[in-house]
């Protein structure tokens, strides 16, 4: 156990609709990064928050969109959903937002696009 | 091209054989992390380097920044061992710490 939790585990919805994810760091760890693991891209880096700011941004479409709260936890907004969106989300953390920090991996949210 | 590559993409072991999962990367680096994920999904980190090498258990994780190469080693393999091995790296030229991931060593250990 990372440490890391995310939720939902699973999620089933269909095209067109809107979900959120949610994340909670590691007790103590500043830093919040979501990736995708789709079968056909591979693991990709979505977004990086840092203390509640935006700190980097990767290949995040713009129906995506994600925010950091003052308890530090994460959640990743996605909106008008298409098939190709089905995916695992995976949510890390770090202590600090730096290049040489370990990240710890949350189980993952599986989301199903039907 | 991948800015990071993993060789070999599937590998098939007995148990307690040696096993190497290689990784190159094309750019400037501040880290590399070697990650293990199970059949689950859930991703575990094993080792994250920045020079030299590093050991935990029966895993053992190098580096070599010159060539821009790391390995790393399973030492007497177990079925449990089972699992995708992925390769990512902190690149230099990024803000933040966000890692670019190779596309993962499938290895299978059998009794």
């Amino acid at each position: 156990d990372s440490g890391v939790t995310q939720t939902p585990k699973h999620l089933i919805t269909a095209t067109g609709q809107r979900v959120t994810l949610r994340c909670s760091p590691r007790s103590g760890d500043l830093s919040v990064y979501w990736y995708q693991q789709s079968l056909d891209q591979g693991l990709q880096f979505l977004i990086q928050y840092y203390n509640g700011e935006e700190r980097a941004k990767g290949n995040i479409l713009e129906r995506f969109s994600a925010q950091q709260f003052p308890d530090l936890h994460s959640e990743l907004n996605l909106s008008s959903l298409e098939l190709g969106d089905s995916a695992l989300y995976f949510c890390a953390s770090s202590v600090l937002a730096g290049f040489n920090n370990e990240q710890f991996f949350g189980p993952g949210t599986r989301l199903t696009v039907l | 091209k991948n800015e990071v590559e993993q060789s070999p993409q599937n590998l098939t072991a007995q148990e307690g054989e040696f096993i190497t999962i290689n990784c190159s990367y094309s750019v400037g680096i501040s880290a590399l992390h070697w990650l293990q994920q199970h059949p689950g999904g859930g991703i575990v980190s094993l080792f994250m380097l920045s020079s030299g090498k590093k050991k935990h258990g029966r895993l053992i994780a190098t580096i070599n920044i010159q060539e821009k190469h790391s390995s790393l080693h399973i030492t007497a393999s177990h079925p449990r061992d089972s699992a995708v091995y992925i390769c990512a790296v902190s690149l230099q030229e990024t803000s933040g710490s966000r890692l670019t991931f190779g596309e993962g060593t499938q290895l299978t250990v059998n009794p």
